[in-house]
């Protein structure tokens, strides 16, 4: 069945801690996002990934970090030096050599609380 | 920098009722995307407009692109409870691989 699989779906840390989620896909999708969403608000990105081995900023990426080893794996590691992690985040993957017409697709993404 | 603006950010409205959500956006775009948001869940894809005149229809929603006025509509119809969620649209530009989301629409339809 395929699709994409975030994990963990609740994650709870103490301040100054570094914390990774976890973003697989099957869907055999070249591209994978980043992105972010705070209550109340619009999606913003932090990173994002055309090919394997290679990724590029988006509009929020200080205080994140992320690799790109397999096409089926784009972690996202916070870090202590971003701000105000609590947020909920949400990883996407496109099939940027198919149609044009293709949509993102969502995972079920991950809600970070830090206190 | 790209920005997308919708309005309204929150529309309530009765059951049977029509409207609009309009999506402006500051750059040309190749394609723009509308996404429906269920409460604490993800985003599932609506429509994806490609082209000037565009216009898509998936039951009581139509949404349409006008490329010259950089604007997009979602317009519903006769809405019913089931609709309520909240509504983003997005556009990116060919070649930067970078989709922009508005701030959403959240949609509450009162029975």
């Amino acid at each position: 069945d395929g699709g994409i699989t975030q994990s963990p779906k609740y994650l709870f840390r103490k301040e100054g801690q570094n914390v990774t989620l976890s973003c697989e896909q099957n869907l055999n999708h070249d591209a994978m996002y980043w992105y972010r969403q705070d209550p109340g608000q619009g999606l913003r990105l932090i990173y994002y990934s055309q090919i394997v081995n290679d990724f590029q900023k988006g509009d929020i990426a200080e205080g994140y970090s992320v690799s790109r080893e397999k096409k089926e794996s784009f972690p996202l590691t916070v870090t202590s030096a971003q701000k105000n992690p609590t947020a909920f985040y949400l990883c996407a993957t496109e099939d940027s050599r198919s149609s044009y017409n293709s949509p993102l697709h969502f995972g079920n993404g991950t809600r970070l609380t830090v206190t | 920098e790209l920005k997308v603006e919708q309005n309204p950010l929150f529309l309530s409205m009765q059951e049977g009722k029509n409207y609009t959500i309009y999506c402006n956006y500051s750059t040309t775009s190749d394609r723009l995307y509308w996404y429906r948001q269920d409460p604490g869940k993800s985003l599932e894809s609506l429509f994806v407009l490609l082209s000037n005149g565009a216009v898509k229809q998936e039951g009581r929603l139509m949404a349409s692109l006008d490329t010259k006025a950089r604007l997009s509509t979602l317009h519903i119809t006769a809405a019913v409870h089931d609709l309520s969620a909240t509504y983003f649209c997005a556009v990116d530009i060919r070649g930067y691989q970078k989709v922009t989301f508005g701030t959403g629409t959240k949609l509450q339809v009162i029975p």
